[in-house]
């Protein structure tokens, strides 16, 4: 299947730090997606990206397409300590239905 | 928008006892569904995925089975639990190219 390498792979940062985390591929992905989890649930769509360099704001979260469509970049900005969790990325070629996912960011914030 | 009901929330079995994880999708219709097993909360590896009812493509060779009866039932089973079965089981849905919709998952531990 297809590679996507996530990093950081683990962050550890003080409250109101901004949180950079990005996501690469091998290939050129159509759909790209970040995924929140907390612990013990499953992951909840934050963002979607449908297009080459667009930029999408949710809240305190940005995602960005890269130009090349084989990356995608999450900024958090303030961190607060709700944000602890593991963050995926996710992109599909649209080939299929399928989507594959990074291997994820785990995200601590320290009060 | 779909939503998906996964049950049990966590799971004790011995070794060698069989295995049944039903999840059930509301609000669409022939619905992609997935199975996932995310070890230590880290990365989502794909176990099993289903187009449409009786269509199920393995992803990894193991000890699990998946069935979809119905158009939004799918089913992960075992008929002999390993102590490398634990995990965190999540079932997933889309439709074409959505982002997926996650399960709550299952924490099954096999002691």
């Amino acid at each position: 299947g297809q590679q996507l390498n996530q990093s950081p792979q683990s962050m550890f940062i003080q409250e109101g730090e901004d949180v950079s985390m990005n996501c690469t591929s091998s290939s050129i992905f159509n759909t790209w997606l970040w995924y929140k989890q907390d612990p013990g649930e499953g992951p909840v769509l934050l963002i979607a990206l449908y297009k080459a360099g667009e930029l999408t704001s949710n809240g305190r979260l940005t995602a960005q397409f890269g130009i090349t469509r084989k990356d995608s970049f999450l900024n958090i900005s303030a961190s607060i300590p709700s944000d602890v969790g593991i963050y995926f990325c996710a992109g599909s070629t649209n080939t299929g239905n399928q989507f594959y996912f990074g291997t994820g960011t785990s995200l601590t914030v320290i009060p | 928008s779909q939503t998906i009901h996964q049950w049990p929330a966590t799971l004790v079995q011995p070794v060698g006892s069989p295995l049944s994880l039903e999840c059930t999708v509301e609000g669409t219709s022939n619905p992609n569904l997935y199975w996932y097993r995310q070890a230590a909360g880290r990365g989502l590896q794909l176990l099993f995925y289903s187009v449409g009812i009786g269509q199920i493509s393995s992803e990894v060779p193991q000890n699990l089975s998946a069935s979809r009866p119905q158009d939004r039932q799918f089913i992960l089973s075992s008929k002999k639990l390993l102590l490398s079965d634990s995990g965190f089981y999540l079932c997933a849905c889309n439709r074409a190219w959505d982002g997926y919709t996650f399960g709550s998952g299952t924490r099954l531990t096999v002691v």
